[in-house]
C-alpha cells in the first residue's frame, strides 16, 4: 500500500515568509510525528499527535512553529517568518493501529527546506 | 540535551568486514530500541528493534546487542556490503508516559562500505 507521502519535496523560500509543509500519513495509522533533520545533529523531535488526544509539542523549537492535523489524517506544519537556521529536512512519519500502542514509525521523504 | 549517544559518527569498512555502531542512554524508562537506516534523499526506515529483556536479536546480516546494565546498546553489520552505505540512526522510546512513542534518535552514524 501507499507509504507516508510529503509535499512539497524540496521548497525554496525568503526569510520572513511563511510555509507550509503537508503529510500524508498511511491510512488507519492512529499516530502522527513530526521530526526535523538538520546536517550533522540527527533527527530531532517536533510534535506528535496521537488519535483524538492533544498533541504533545513538546519539541516545537520557536512559537513561529505549528502543526495541525485535521480529519485525523493529513497534518500540516506551518512555520511562520521564517529565519535560515529554519533549513532542514522536515520528516514525517506515522504509526500506530487503534487497537494497540505505538510501535513502527514510518517515515516520509521528507520535505527539504531552504531559507535565503 | 541529548539522549542517546551514538559513535562513530562515520565508518569506513571493507566489503565483507563488521560494522559496529554503538549507542548509549541515561532514561532507564526507555523500553524499545529501534535502528534506523537512511539513504540519500529518502527517509529513515526501521532496520531491526529490540526490548530490554533480550541480550541480542539477528536478522540476517544485522545484529543488535543489548547490555541493560549498562544501558548500552550496538549494531554489528557482518559481512558488510556495498550496498549496506548508508546513515544508521539509534532510537530510543517508551511506550507508557506523557511521551508516548516519541523517538530520541541518535546523531547518526554514515557507514561506507568499500567494494
Amino acid at each position: 500500500g501507499a507509504g507516508v507521502s510529503q509535499s512539497p519535496s524540496n521548497k525554496v523560500t525568503e526569510k520572513g515568509k511563511d510555509v507550509e509543509l503537508r503529510c500524508d500519513p498511511i491510512s488507519g495509522h492512529t499516530a502522527l510525528y513530526w521530526y526535523r533533520q538538520s546536517l550533522g545533529q540527527g533527527l530531532e523531535f517536533l510534535i506528535y499527535f496521537q488519535g483524538n488526544s492533544a498533541p504533545d509539542k513538546s519539541g516545537l523549537p520557536s512559537d513561529r512553529f505549528s502543526a495541525e492535523r485535521t480529519g485525523g489524517s493529513v497534518s500540516t506544519l506551518t512555520i511562520q517568518r521564517t529565519q535560515q537556521e529554519d533549513s532542514a529536512v522536515y520528516l514525517c512519519a506515522s504509526s500506530g493501529t487503534p487497537q494497540g500502542l505505538n510501535n513502527e514509525q514510518f517515515f516520509g521523504p521528507g520535505t527539504r527546506l531552504t531559507v535565503l | 540535551q541529548q539522549q542517546v549517544k551514538q559513535s562513530p559518527q562515520s565508518l569506513i569498512v571493507q566489503k565483507g568486514g563488521i560494522s559496529i555502531i554503538n549507542c548509549a542512554y541515561e532514561n532507564t524508562a526507555f523500553d524499545y530500541f529501534p535502528w534506523y537506516q537512511q539513504f540519500p534523499g529518502k527517509g529513515p526506515a526501521l532496520l531491526i528493534a529490540i526490548r530490554p529483556d533480550v541480550s541480542e536479536k539477528k536478522e540476517g546480516r544485522f545484529t543488535i546487542s543489548f547490555n541493560k546494565s549498562a544501558k548500552q546498546f550496538s549494531l554489528h553489520i557482518m559481512d558488510s556490503q556495498p550496498g549496506d552505505s548508508a546513515t544508521y540512526f539509534c532510537a530510543a522510546y517508551r511506550d507508557r508516559g506523557s511521551t508516548l512513542g516519541r523517538l530520541y534518535f541518535g546523531r547518526g552514524t554514515q557507514l561506507t562500505v568499500w567494494p
